[in-house]
Parts: structure tokens; sequence; C-alpha cells
């Protein structure tokens, strides 16, 4: 596709269950990042990826958080044991490079109940 | 740190009315900013960016760095424009994208 995708677009879990998000980026983007959108909060930086590293993992809110990239391109974020206050918009983006546009994919709402 | 801030969480005005939306940024000598804007139910998409120096759906963006903001503004808003908008900036020689909390604009008719 040519935008950025992620999926799933809504999950409910349980509290206390693990779960995998995941974000393709637009082909080529090198740099892709993670945010969590809840009412009230904005936009949260979670951490971002230039290719596979992640040079910034200061905004993960726990232990609990995780992310990885493989081949430059697919990236997924975990979230272990998870909370109710884990439930908000997880929004995935990527970008050129600096100074560039990032493109939002349209989020995975998660629902912890 | 680096920081961005959008004082206001909700701006009403009236279609016709001008508008400016704040942005404050914490001092790194250049900063590179960005407005981005989410209308109801579809994704965040880029607005503008200072270093085009465009005007975009009549929106521009000013950096003043006296004053460390980059305000948004509109002369005459449109019921369209309302949308929740995030001021945004690059964390200096990085590629880290960090956003505000964001500002509700309601554009009543």
């Amino acid at each position: 596709g040519a935008g950025v995708s992620q999926s799933p677009s809504n999950k409910v879990t349980e509290k206390g269950k693990d779960v995998e998000l995941r974000c393709d980026p637009i082909s080529g983007h090198t740099a892709l990042y993670w945010y969590r959108q809840s009412l009230g909060q904005g936009l949260e930086f979670l951490i971002y990826f230039q290719g596979n590293s992640a040079p910034d993992k200061s905004g993960l809110p726990s232990d609990r958080f995780s992310a990885e990239r493989t081949g430059g391109s697919v990236s997924t974020l975990t979230i272990q044991r998870t909370q109710q206050e884990d439930s908000a918009v997880y929004l995935c983006a990527s970008s050129v490079g600096p100074l560039t546009e990032a493109f939002f994919g349209q989020g995975t709402r998660l629902t912890v109940v | 740190a680096q920081r961005v801030t959008q004082p206001e969480k909700l701006l009403s005005v009236f279609k016709g009315a001008p508008v400016e939306l704040k942005c404050n940024y914490s001092y790194s000598g250049s900063p590179e900013l960005f407005w981005y804007v989410q209308y109801s139910r579809q994704r965040l998409q880029l607005l503008l960016r200072h270093i085009s120096r465009e005007s975009i759906k009549g929106f521009t963006a000013d950096l003043n760095k006296g004053e460390t903001s980059f305000h948004l503004k509109k002369p005459f808003a449109q019921e369209e424009d309302s949308a929740m908008y995030y001021c945004a900036r690059k964390v200096y020689n990085t590629d880290k994208l960090i956003f505000g909390t964001g500002t509700r604009l309601q554009v009543f008719p």
C-alpha cells in the first residue's frame, strides 16, 4: 500500500494479557515513530527507530513496553501484562529523514478490560 | 528537555473570525517546527512546516525566536477548519519528533 498501515485497527484485551501492535511503514522510509494518543494527554512520544536501531527509548512508559523493527521495515510494539491505563490509541508514523513530513497510520485502538 | 507547549486545549470561534493557535517551544538554537492537523475520523497529517514559509488552507505560522513561538494563524476561520491541531518539533540533531498536547479548534456557523 501507499500509506502507513497499522494492525489491528482495534484490540480489546483482558488485563494482564500481552498484546502486539504492528506497523508497516511506507517503503523506503528510514525513520519510524510510535506514539500514544489519549484523551487529555495529547500525542505522547514512545520510541523512534532510525533503520533498525532505536536511538531513543525514553518515552516507553515502563519495562512492560518494548518495540523492535526488522529489515528496516515492519515494527512491532509489545505491551506485556496490560493494565487498564494502557488503553489508548497507538499511532505509528514514518518519514524519509530529517526535515521531512511524518506520515501517520490510522492507529490501533487498544482497550484493556 | 526540548519541549513544545500548547497552552489552550480548546479554542472556539465563529465562522469568519480570526484564529490563532498558540505554540511555544523551549529554546534550542534553530528549531525545526511543524503543525499537524487531525480532522474527525481522519489520520494525523502535516499542515505546514516553518522552513517552507508556506500558506496551507489559509493558515500561516511564523517562527518568532525572540518569543520562542510558532503560532498558527488564519484570518477568517471556516467550519471545515474544525479539528485537532498539534504543534511539533524535531529534537536537535536527531530524527525524534515530539508533539504538544494539541488544541481542539471548534468553528461555529
